[in-house]
């Protein structure tokens, strides 16, 4: 089956500091993998995507670059903003004869202090 | 972009009562709709799967008879949350596939039984 492995939370950095969440997966397919993000008391957006090996996706400064031989889409930023702070899930979908429900991993709540 | 509007954003009930809520796509036309549970600090969850004119999908371990899914037209799926319970308590999302591999999300309803 399919399955979404993060790293555990709370991650908790201070402003301006180097950001990494780990990601690994499972797939019976070949995924597109996603990273969204849930800010506080709200729904979930997609902040990134990448439909196949070595596409990076990027957006509002992160970046994940799919991995096929090492099965990962880690999401990086280089400066972390007190704004940033939520909880992130690395998911994916794999296409078939109708479309998938995405799979999450577990999220990864991130903390940055002033 | 496309927009999916999801109603209540939350609700308190009664335990024993029913509880409906509704996901309307806006501006285009809803044929798949996944239904998610997320519980405090864990992750989304897939419940169902519902398909616009026929019988939603259920997953394993979850009641049909207690989650009753209702696909009527492509653009409203419900889902109804029959003799609720404390333990039913949780963050409903909704999801639809769209366009080039994405999905886009409702914002949530955050269910309280008391």
């Amino acid at each position: 089956g399919n399955s979404v492995t993060q790293m555990e939370g709370p991650v908790t950095l201070s402003e301006e500091a180097f950001l990494t969440i780990n990601c690994t997966y499972t797939a019976t397919g070949y995924p597109s993998l996603f990273w969204y993000v849930q800010y506080p008391g709200e729904g979930l957006q997609l902040l990134l995507k990448a439909t196949k090996a070595d596409d990076k996706g990027s957006n509002k400064g992160f970046e994940a670059t799919y991995r096929k031989e090492t099965t990962s889409f880690h999401l990086e930023k280089g400066s972390v903003q007190v704004s940033d702070s939520a909880v992130y899930f690395c998911a994916l979908s794999v296409a078939g004869t109708g479309r998938r429900a995405l799979t999450f991993g577990s999220g990864t709540r991130l903390q940055v202090q002033p | 972009g496309a927009v999916v509007s999801q109603h209540p954003s939350w609700v308190i009930c009664k335990s024993g009562t029913s509880v409906k809520i509704e996901c309307r796509s806006l501006d285009f036309q809803a044929t798949t709709m996944f239904w998610y549970r997320q519980f405090p600090k864990q992750s989304l969850m897939l419940m169902a799967t519902s398909n616009e004119g026929s019988k939603a999908t259920y997953e394993q371990g979850v009641e049909k008879d207690k989650f009753l899914i209702n696909h009527a037209s492509l653009t409203l799926s419900t889902l109804t949350v029959t003799s609720a319970h404390p333990e039913d308590s949780s963050f409903y999302i909704c999801s639809t596939p769209g366009q080039g591999g994405s999905y886009t999300f409702g914002s949530g309803t955050r269910l309280t039984v008391v």
